[in-house]
């Protein structure tokens, strides 16, 4: 099976601008959640999207969106970039197991904003 | 959860020394508790996980605890070898999202001396 695929691996974008980042999950993964690696934050929850609903929403403002679509791939939306949204943004799909999530991660964008 | 605390945030060993990582958690609902090695330049990997009805697994050399009563759970690594050099982080399901999105700890930066 392939991996959880994130694209594109890189992206450079400037202040104000606004960018859209793609996951494409593991066959058969309905959910896709989604977060912000910075040095300093360390790993933050942003978004999860189950059967194309955003069911859950970490502490982000509104310039950060996203969906998920019929076949369970999903994009976020950053409007508006600030500098300080330069960061790795990973995306994880998951399965249940036993009524546990295993959540398996693609390789992230690296996100630079000058 | 909503807090995971991870100690320590360096951790330097000799080749064939053991390392352990401890995380401490806050929500007592909390029923899975996986752990990330995360390489540089490389995705987060699950490399085990534990649930809550069971306070040990292990899997070769590494092996993880859980300590329900003190909310805390830790990740043993057993005659490192400087592959096991990475960033290893824990985690805790978030509430209200079906175990499908995590919380993660801080991160351990392992650094195996050969």
């Amino acid at each position: 099976k392939a991996g959880v695929t994130q694209t594109p691996r890189y992206l450079i974008k400037t202040r104000g601008q606004q960018v859209t980042l793609s996951c494409s999950p593991i066959s058969g993964h309905r959910s896709v959640s989604w977060y912000q690696q910075t040095p300093g934050q360390g790993l933050q929850f942003l978004f999860e999207y189950f059967s194309e609903t955003q069911r859950n929403k970490g502490n982000f403002p509104g310039r950060f969106s996203g969906r998920q679509f019929s076949n369970s791939r999903s994009e976020m939306n950053v409007s508006t970039l600030e500098l300080g949204d330069s960061a790795l943004y990973l995306c994880a799909s998951s399965v249940g197991t036993d009524g546990f999530e295993k959540l398996f991660f693609g390789s992230g964008t690296q996100l630079s904003v000058l | 959860g909503e807090n995971v605390e991870q100690h320590p945030s360096t951790l330097s060993v000799q080749e064939g020394d053991s390392a352990v990582i401890k995380c401490t958690y806050s929500d007592s609902a909390s029923n899975y508790f996986p752990w990330y090695k995360q390489e540089l330049g490389k995705r987060p990997q699950l490399i085990i996980d534990i649930r809550s009805n069971v306070g040990e697994k292990k899997d070769q050399r590494i092996a993880v605890t859980l300590n329900k009563t003190a909310k805390h759970f830790s990740l043993h690594i057993t005659e490192t070898q400087p592959e096991d050099s990475a960033v290893y982080f824990c985690a805790d399901p978030l509430p209200l999202t079906g175990r499908r999105a995590l919380t993660f700890g801080s991160g351990t930066r392992l650094q195996v001396q050969p």
